[in-house]
């Protein structure tokens, strides 16, 4: 238990289908992250929250919205999905953006029909 | 950003010490190097973090020569549940949302 928590733990939807991923940590930290982990692939960081303001948006497809309504909480909205978009999605945080270690929780593993 | 170039895979056996090697010629004054320890569908876990000589902890050991253009990873007597990826980072002390994770070194544990 790393103090962070993901929900679902798996999802399959459809293209057309929008849902959400949530994320929750217990740890007091101030940055999260949404991380896209697809099969023998690096991470790619998506976006990074500190304080509740979007710090970081690595260019991702408008077809993923994050939103960061406290510093516990993390949400990515998904709709209008791609079949590639298929992967393991993992939230982490950490106390700073620059000076500590992250926390990840046990990702999401999302199946895009 | 510091790139860092890492075994794609290496093997083991139960009981032996494995040393994973990272090269990060490019590394900057203030960089840290930080280890993570991924298991199969599950988020990578914090191992070890270094600046320069050598860091232990009760999961592994860390050495970084001089030059800090490269860091081994080394995990005594490895067990089954050893088997994982491991991440070699160099950036920000925490790692922090400019670093980046590679490939990482898959680390197969043989009984």
């Amino acid at each position: 238990e790393t103090g962070v928590t993901q929900t679902p733990r798996h999802l399959v939807m459809g293209m057309t289908n929008k849902k959400s991923l949530k994320c929750e940590q217990h740890l007091g930290h101030n940055a999260m992250y949404w991380y896209k982990q697809s099969a023998k692939k690096p991470l790619e960081l998506m976006f990074v929250y500190s304080l509740e303001e979007r710090v970081e948006n690595n260019s991702v497809p408008s077809r993923f919205s994050p939103e960061c309504p406290n510093s516990s909480h993390l949400f990515l909205h998904l709709h209008t999905l791609q079949p590639e978009d298929s992967a393991l999605y993992l939230c982490a945080s950490s106390r700073g953006t620059d000076t500590d270690t992250q926390y990840f929780g046990p990702g999401t593993r999302l199946t895009v029909l | 950003l510091a790139k860092t170039t890492q075994p794609i895979s290496m093997d083991s056996y139960e009981g032996q010490e494995v040393n994973i090697t990272c090269s990060h010629n490019n590394i900057a004054t203030n960089d840290y190097i930080t280890w993570y320890q991924q298991f199969p569908s599950q988020g990578p876990r914090f191992i070890i973090q270094g600046y320069k000589t050598k860091v232990t902890n009760e999961v592994a050991s860390l050495f970084i020569p001089a030059d800090r253009k490269s860091s081994t990873l080394s995990l005594p007597r490895v067990s089954l549940s050893d088997t994982a990826v491991y991440y070699c980072l160099v950036g920000a002390r925490g790692g922090g949302f400019k670093t980046i994770f590679g490939a990482g070194t898959r680390l197969f544990v043989k009984a």
